[in-house]
């Protein structure tokens, strides 16, 4: 399968733990992108890379959270000092271009839930 | 703020019938749209993409509709099948920008056999 895979696919933690998600886009996609989704909303924005460069960062990205693609491949995410609030879907999402964003290929995602 | 959403978070159609899905936009700078099925369990996959220099554009089995006067985007599906159902949403991309894709809160479709 050469799709985009997250990793853990669901995590548990207790509130004010830290925790980290991992993704690895579809090789040779250049832009990398990290969704939040709520039950019943749609995905929001969190943040974006053009290979190793973090270009974009959604206001939702409070300074708990920080995302790195080291070398412009895989990209972690991490959140620290959990909240109940941040129990969601954590979508990751790879595309190919310069342009417009084009055609965002999606992982199936990592469920965090905060006790 | 300028968001993207849907009229009608439900839509249950008998299998077979035809199926339209409707979205309004407000951010009048954008002009690229994308609808995404999304099931239970799953990330959401690209269904089909229209400019805005077009207004209506067709893949298999189905249609987007882009009404640019009204920022009306519609989504159908021609004789929908059970496999159809899932969650809608539609997404829009500022050309230009390097914003990524701004979603709705979607339209739940459920196939009736």
């Amino acid at each position: 399968d050469t799709g985009v895979s997250q990793d853990p696919r669901h995590k548990i933690t207790k509130r004010g733990q830290n925790v980290t998600f991992r993704c690895d886009p579809i090789s040779e996609h250049n832009r990398l992108y990290w969704y939040r989704q709520t039950l019943g909303q749609g995905p929001e924005f969190l943040t974006y890379f053009q290979n190793e460069a973090q270009l974009e960062k959604s206001r939702l990205l409070s300074d708990r959270f920080s995302a790195e693609r080291p070398k412009g491949s895989f990209s972690t995410l991490e959140i620290q000092r959990t909240e109940q609030g941040d129990s969601a879907m954590y979508l990751c999402a790879s595309s190919v271009g310069q342009g417009y964003t084009g055609e965002l290929f999606f992982g199936e995602g990592s469920r965090l839930t905060v006790l | 703020g300028e968001s993207v959403g849907l009229h009608l978070p439900t839509l249950s159609v008998q299998e077979g019938d035809n199926s339209i899905i409707n979205c309004a936009y407000s951010n009048s700078a954008s002009d690229y749209f994308i609808w995404y099925k999304q099931e239970s369990g799953k990330g959401p996959q690209f269904i089909i993409d229209i400019r805005s220099n077009m207004d209506k554009r067709q893949g298999q089995r189905v249609t987007v509709l882009l009404n640019k006067t009204v920022k009306h985007l519609s989504l159908q599906i021609a004789a929908t099948q059970p496999g159809d159902s899932a969650v809608y949403f539609c997404a829009e991309n500022i050309k230009e920008g390097r914003r990524a894709l701004t979603f709705g809160s979607g339209t739940r479709l459920q196939v009736q056999p």
